[in-house]
């Protein structure tokens, strides 16, 4: 089993259409939590960090739940440039290390 | 703005060549990390240093090897290459500090034939 686990899509989603999408991670003593986003043939670049009571940046919302172990990313009123790979990525333990998952496509159609 | 260079976007090789692969951090970071990615495998850690001359393997260190020997420069060498070693490969910095934020640099696709 992969230690973090996505769908890796395609979510094809109409302009200004919400979408969402989890991942889940096998080690209970996973500490921090991310989601990272990489454009086609891009570098990856940190979108938001997921913190245990949840969190808004504008149009995204990320959440956290420790006892199912996933962790979730919503986009509300999506744009065409929200088009990207979404990859989540998890710190096991303090430390400097990160485990990505294999990341979800998002295409967001006129 | 962080900056995070490789030395080339594109490269082929042939079996058997020794290939360096250069990555430079203009941020002062202590953390560096190689990295290879492959569709439908994701991101996979080679190597990382947390400092000048300190290495750790990642979690796929066969058949590489790394050189920090400047706080700035992070160099992954394949000794001799194979061709399962096509990959994109990403360059990345962290300081130890906001360990959680890597600066990946534009990533150099090996074509090893």
């Amino acid at each position: 089993r992969k230690e973090v686990e996505q769908d890796p899509g395609p979510f094809n989603v109409p302009e200004g259409a919400t979408v969402a999408f989890n991942c889940t991670y096998s080690n209970s003593a996973s500490q921090s939590f991310f989601w990272y986003r990489q454009d086609c043939r891009k570098e990856p670049k940190l979108l938001m960090s997921v913190y245990s009571s949840g969190n808004e940046d504008g149009r995204f919302t990320a959440q956290l739940n420790r006892a199912s172990q996933y962790i979730s990313l919503l986009i509300r009123d999506s744009k065409l440039s929200d088009s990207a790979t979404y990859l989540c990525v998890v710190n096991k333990a303090a430390g400097n290390k990160l485990t990505f998952g294999g990341g979800t496509r998002v295409l967001v159609k006129p | 703005d962080v900056k995070v260079t490789q030395s080339s976007r594109y490269l082929v090789k042939r079996t058997g060549e020794k290939v360096f692969l250069e990555c430079v951090q203009d941020m002062d970071h202590e953390n560096m990390f190689w990295y290879r990615q492959d569709p439908g495998l994701g991101l996979r850690l080679i190597y990382f240093s947390y400092d000048v001359k300190m290495k750790e393997k990642g979690d796929i260190p066969e058949g590489y090897s790394v050189s920090r020997e400047k706080k700035e420069r992070f160099s992954l060498i394949l000794e001799s290459a194979s061709t399962n070693q096509t990959s994109m490969y990403l360059c990345a910095s962290s300081s130890s500090g906001r360990s959680e934020t890597q600066y990946f640099g534009p990533g150099t696709r090996l074509l090893v034939l």
